[in-house]
């Protein structure tokens, strides 16, 4: 099956830096998604971008498909923006994902 | 946005019992449903796949009489762990994919928030 795989898996960030997180994956996908889990679990949808760039505020992400790689931009991190940012790929039929391992960033003061 | 629910959000049991987690979309219909599970410190692990009036798709592993999925209306999704063991500890998560007001014209899939299941 296709492969998912996000690095760095852990990062560690002064309040104020900038990062970015990296996603790449093994196969043609429908769709690829970002997501934040907060420390109570929850999933935040981020981005649904299967191509191109989208920005959302200090938050931006870019697809190139026909590479395979998806980048997350986190800039001018502040402490409530740690946790663990996921991304998830959409393949076949009915909206399967499968997720990454993750990348869990903490922001410092 | 739309929003999902799970309940219960924490349980805790004896092993050998088992633990029913319900899965809502409080307003919208769900055509599909998503149950994941998340071990500490990992990933998220589709474990199956499941449609309303139909029988769920389990992906591979998961043992389908350990895990019962009922799919019984658009609104309404519920996972069984049936004699449940320490192993089977984990946060289970649903998801619930259908047309919303936001995004009317796709399938747009929502997070519940998750059920930490603790076997003792």
């Amino acid at each position: 099956g296709i492969q998912v795989e996000q690095s760095p898996p852990d990062l560690i960030l002064q309040e104020g830096a900038n990062s970015t997180l990296r996603c790449n994956f093994s196969d043609s996908v429908n769709n690829l998604q970002w997501f934040h889990q907060n420390p109570w679990g929850q999933l935040i949808n981020l981005f649904y971008i299967p191509s191109g760039t989208k920005q959302n505020g200090r938050l931006s992400a870019t697809t190139v498909a026909t590479e395979r790689y998806s980048l997350l931009y986190i800039s001018s991190s502040q402490t409530t923006d740690s946790g663990v940012y996921f991304c998830a790929v959409e393949v076949g039929q009915g909206g399967k994902l499968i997720f990454g391992q993750g990348t869990e960033l903490s922001v410092k003061p | 946005g739309a929003v999902v629910s799970q309940h219960p959000s924490r349980v805790i049991c004896k092993s050998g019992t088992s633990v029913k987690i319900e899965c809502r979309s409080l307003d919208f219909q769900a055509t599909t449903m998503f149950w994941y599970r998340q071990f500490p410190k990992q990933s998220l692990m589709l474990m199956a796949t499941s449609n309303e009036g139909s029988k769920a798709t389990y992906e591979q592993g998961v043992e389908k009489d350990k895990f019962l999925i009922n799919h019984a209306s658009l609104t309404l999704s519920t996972l069984t762990v049936t004699s449940a063991h320490p192993e089977d500890s984990s946060f289970y998560i649903c998801s619930a994919s259908g047309k919303t007001k936001t995004n009317p014209s796709t399938d747009t899939q929502y997070f519940g928030p998750g059920t930490r299941l603790t076997v003792l």
